[in-house]
Protein backbone atom coordinates (compact mmCIF):
# COMPACT_ATOMS: atom_id res chain seq x y z
CA UNK A 1 0.00 0.00 0.00
CA UNK A 2 1.13 3.69 -0.55
CA UNK A 3 2.51 5.76 2.53
CA UNK A 4 3.05 9.32 2.73
CA UNK A 5 5.79 9.64 5.10
CA UNK A 6 5.76 12.91 7.40
CA UNK A 7 8.29 14.04 10.58
CA UNK A 8 6.34 14.01 13.76
CA UNK A 9 7.49 17.70 15.09
CA UNK A 10 9.23 20.42 13.92
CA UNK A 11 9.86 24.00 15.50
CA UNK A 12 10.31 27.61 13.95
CA UNK A 13 10.65 30.45 16.07
CA UNK A 14 8.08 33.34 15.16
CA UNK A 15 8.48 35.16 11.95
CA UNK A 16 11.07 32.70 10.70
CA UNK A 17 9.77 30.22 7.97
CA UNK A 18 8.73 26.45 8.34
CA UNK A 19 9.24 23.86 6.12
CA UNK A 20 6.99 20.48 6.50
CA UNK A 21 8.01 17.56 4.54
CA UNK A 22 5.84 15.06 3.35
CA UNK A 23 7.66 12.04 1.35
CA UNK A 24 6.46 9.04 -0.60
CA UNK A 25 7.29 7.00 -3.51
CA UNK A 26 7.34 9.33 -6.93
CA UNK A 27 5.03 11.56 -5.26
CA UNK A 28 6.11 14.33 -7.68
CA UNK A 29 4.38 12.78 -9.81
CA UNK A 30 0.88 13.64 -8.21
CA UNK A 31 -0.95 15.93 -6.44
CA UNK A 32 -0.69 17.02 -3.05
CA UNK A 33 -2.77 18.67 -0.76
CA UNK A 34 -2.27 19.87 3.14
CA UNK A 35 -4.51 20.22 5.93
CA UNK A 36 -4.16 22.14 9.17
CA UNK A 37 -6.01 20.73 12.00
CA UNK A 38 -6.02 22.85 15.07
CA UNK A 39 -6.58 21.40 18.75
CA UNK A 40 -10.62 20.63 19.17
CA UNK A 41 -11.01 21.45 15.38
CA UNK A 42 -12.08 20.15 11.93
CA UNK A 43 -9.14 20.27 9.55
CA UNK A 44 -8.84 22.73 6.87
CA UNK A 45 -7.04 22.52 3.48
CA UNK A 46 -4.41 25.29 3.23
CA UNK A 47 -2.87 23.78 -0.08
CA UNK A 48 -4.13 21.57 -3.12
CA UNK A 49 -2.66 20.78 -6.27
CA UNK A 50 1.02 20.92 -4.69
CA UNK A 51 0.90 24.48 -4.58
CA UNK A 52 -2.90 26.51 -4.86
CA UNK A 53 -4.27 28.47 -1.82
CA UNK A 54 -7.74 28.25 -1.30
CA UNK A 55 -9.57 31.47 -0.74
CA UNK A 56 -9.15 32.90 2.88
CA UNK A 57 -5.56 31.00 2.80
CA UNK A 58 -3.18 33.56 3.73
CA UNK A 59 -0.22 34.15 1.18
CA UNK A 60 2.31 33.17 3.97
CA UNK A 61 1.56 29.46 2.95
CA UNK A 62 2.87 28.31 0.24
CA UNK A 63 3.75 24.60 -1.34
CA UNK A 64 5.97 22.77 -3.36
CA UNK A 65 5.96 18.99 -4.74
CA UNK A 66 8.98 17.50 -6.80
CA UNK A 67 10.58 13.65 -6.72
CA UNK A 68 9.40 12.07 -3.97
CA UNK A 69 8.52 14.82 -1.81
CA UNK A 70 5.98 17.42 -1.16
CA UNK A 71 6.91 20.63 1.16
CA UNK A 72 4.69 22.95 2.80
CA UNK A 73 6.18 25.91 3.50
CA UNK A 74 5.24 28.98 5.97
CA UNK A 75 6.59 31.87 5.25
CA UNK A 76 7.03 34.30 8.48
CA UNK A 77 5.39 31.91 10.74
CA UNK A 78 2.85 33.03 13.54
CA UNK A 79 1.70 31.61 16.79
CA UNK A 80 -1.56 31.36 14.92
CA UNK A 81 0.19 28.75 12.56
CA UNK A 82 0.75 26.43 15.49
CA UNK A 83 -1.05 22.93 14.77
CA UNK A 84 -1.14 19.65 13.34
CA UNK A 85 -0.37 19.66 9.45
CA UNK A 86 -1.22 16.71 7.23
CA UNK A 87 -0.23 16.03 3.25
CA UNK A 88 -2.68 14.17 1.14
CA UNK A 89 -2.43 12.36 -2.13
CA UNK A 90 -4.55 9.92 -4.23
CA UNK A 91 -2.88 6.27 -5.08
CA UNK A 92 -4.62 3.74 -7.78
CA UNK A 93 -4.20 0.95 -4.89
CA UNK A 94 -5.32 3.01 -1.67
CA UNK A 95 -7.04 5.81 -2.92
CA UNK A 96 -6.89 8.34 -0.73
CA UNK A 97 -3.69 8.45 1.49
CA UNK A 98 -2.69 10.88 4.62
CA UNK A 99 0.44 11.07 6.07
CA UNK A 100 0.64 10.62 9.14
CA UNK A 101 0.90 14.45 10.63
CA UNK A 102 3.56 16.67 11.89
CA UNK A 103 2.79 18.70 14.84
CA UNK A 104 4.17 22.67 14.46
CA UNK A 105 5.10 24.11 17.80
CA UNK A 106 6.02 27.66 17.46
CA UNK A 107 8.52 29.10 20.17
CA UNK B 1 -23.31 28.32 2.40
CA UNK B 2 -21.71 24.93 1.95
CA UNK B 3 -22.17 23.01 5.73
CA UNK B 4 -21.56 19.24 7.07
CA UNK B 5 -23.57 18.86 10.25
CA UNK B 6 -22.78 15.53 12.32
CA UNK B 7 -24.57 13.83 14.68
CA UNK B 8 -23.83 14.37 18.24
CA UNK B 9 -21.70 11.81 20.75
CA UNK B 10 -22.17 8.59 21.39
CA UNK B 11 -21.17 6.23 23.92
CA UNK B 12 -21.57 2.53 23.66
CA UNK B 13 -20.85 -0.46 24.57
CA UNK B 14 -18.40 -3.22 22.99
CA UNK B 15 -20.88 -5.66 20.59
CA UNK B 16 -23.72 -2.97 19.81
CA UNK B 17 -24.43 -1.47 16.72
CA UNK B 18 -23.88 2.74 15.78
CA UNK B 19 -24.90 4.46 13.02
CA UNK B 20 -23.78 8.24 13.20
CA UNK B 21 -24.73 10.65 10.35
CA UNK B 22 -23.66 13.63 7.93
CA UNK B 23 -25.94 16.11 6.54
CA UNK B 24 -24.80 18.62 3.77
CA UNK B 25 -26.28 21.81 3.04
CA UNK B 26 -25.76 25.00 0.51
CA UNK B 27 -24.67 22.70 -2.21
CA UNK B 28 -26.14 20.06 -4.75
CA UNK B 29 -25.45 16.92 -1.92
CA UNK B 30 -26.14 14.28 -4.74
CA UNK B 31 -23.00 15.66 -7.12
CA UNK B 32 -20.13 15.68 -4.80
CA UNK B 33 -18.40 12.78 -3.16
CA UNK B 34 -18.89 12.56 0.99
CA UNK B 35 -15.91 10.79 2.81
CA UNK B 36 -15.63 9.70 6.12
CA UNK B 37 -12.47 9.98 7.89
CA UNK B 38 -11.15 8.50 11.52
CA UNK B 39 -9.37 10.12 14.16
CA UNK B 40 -8.41 8.20 16.82
CA UNK B 41 -7.25 9.66 20.65
CA UNK B 42 -4.02 11.82 19.65
CA UNK B 43 -3.40 10.00 16.72
CA UNK B 44 -3.68 11.11 12.96
CA UNK B 45 -5.93 11.35 9.74
CA UNK B 46 -7.25 7.91 8.18
CA UNK B 47 -9.45 7.53 5.24
CA UNK B 48 -12.30 5.22 5.54
CA UNK B 49 -14.10 5.31 2.54
CA UNK B 50 -16.46 7.96 -0.13
CA UNK B 51 -19.90 7.93 -1.47
CA UNK B 52 -21.41 9.61 -3.93
CA UNK B 53 -24.55 10.12 -3.11
CA UNK B 54 -26.18 10.11 -6.36
CA UNK B 55 -26.10 6.94 -7.20
CA UNK B 56 -24.72 5.61 -3.57
CA UNK B 57 -21.72 4.09 -5.67
CA UNK B 58 -18.83 3.69 -2.46
CA UNK B 59 -15.23 3.09 -2.62
CA UNK B 60 -13.49 1.49 0.93
CA UNK B 61 -9.92 1.68 1.86
CA UNK B 62 -8.52 -1.47 1.99
CA UNK B 63 -8.16 -0.90 5.98
CA UNK B 64 -11.92 -0.40 6.58
CA UNK B 65 -13.43 -2.80 3.90
CA UNK B 66 -16.12 -5.27 5.58
CA UNK B 67 -15.72 -3.09 9.28
CA UNK B 68 -18.34 -0.77 8.61
CA UNK B 69 -20.47 0.15 5.86
CA UNK B 70 -21.41 3.48 4.63
CA UNK B 71 -24.78 4.79 2.76
CA UNK B 72 -26.65 7.83 1.93
CA UNK B 73 -30.02 8.92 1.81
CA UNK B 74 -30.34 11.52 -0.96
CA UNK B 75 -33.95 12.54 -0.28
CA UNK B 76 -32.60 14.35 3.18
CA UNK B 77 -29.00 15.54 1.80
CA UNK B 78 -27.41 13.00 4.44
CA UNK B 79 -24.61 10.33 4.78
CA UNK B 80 -24.27 7.36 6.90
CA UNK B 81 -21.27 5.45 8.85
CA UNK B 82 -22.15 2.27 10.39
CA UNK B 83 -21.09 -0.58 12.42
CA UNK B 84 -23.16 -3.69 13.20
CA UNK B 85 -20.81 -5.02 16.00
CA UNK B 86 -18.66 -2.08 17.96
CA UNK B 87 -15.21 -2.76 19.71
CA UNK B 88 -13.36 -0.32 22.01
CA UNK B 89 -10.55 0.07 19.05
CA UNK B 90 -13.43 1.70 17.23
CA UNK B 91 -13.27 4.76 19.92
CA UNK B 92 -12.04 7.77 17.79
CA UNK B 93 -13.27 10.95 16.34
CA UNK B 94 -14.97 10.68 13.09
CA UNK B 95 -15.46 13.21 10.52
CA UNK B 96 -17.23 13.59 7.13
CA UNK B 97 -16.19 15.71 4.69
CA UNK B 98 -16.69 16.52 1.11
CA UNK B 99 -14.81 16.40 -1.86
CA UNK B 100 -14.15 19.57 -3.97
CA UNK B 101 -15.41 17.44 -7.53
CA UNK B 102 -17.60 15.96 -8.56
CA UNK B 103 -15.29 13.51 -10.17
CA UNK B 104 -13.55 10.68 -8.02
CA UNK B 105 -10.60 12.49 -9.37
CA UNK B 106 -6.73 12.46 -7.85
CA UNK B 107 -7.34 16.77 -8.29
CA UNK B 108 -9.92 16.23 -5.72
CA UNK B 109 -9.48 17.52 -2.31
CA UNK B 110 -11.67 17.73 1.23
CA UNK B 111 -12.68 21.27 0.98
CA UNK B 112 -15.35 21.04 4.05
CA UNK B 113 -15.42 18.97 6.65
CA UNK B 114 -18.00 18.43 9.30
CA UNK B 115 -17.68 19.06 12.88
CA UNK B 116 -16.87 15.93 13.85
CA UNK B 117 -18.63 13.17 15.86
CA UNK B 118 -16.94 11.05 19.09
CA UNK B 119 -17.58 7.78 19.49
CA UNK B 120 -16.64 5.91 22.89
CA UNK B 121 -16.91 2.18 22.93
CA UNK B 122 -16.29 1.28 26.52
CA UNK B 123 -17.59 -1.35 28.84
Amino acid sequence: SYELTQPPSVSVSPGQTASITCSGDILGHKYAFWYQQKPGQSPVVVIYLDSKRPSGIPERFSGSNSGNTATLTISGTQAMDEADYYCQAWDRSTDVVFGGGTKLTVL
Amino acid sequence: EVQLVQSGPEVKKPGESLKISCRGSGYSFTTYWIGWVRQMPGKGLEWMGLIYPGDSHTMYSPSFQGQVTISADKSINTAYLQWSSLKASDTAMYFCAKLSSGSYSSTAYFDHWGQGTLVTVSS
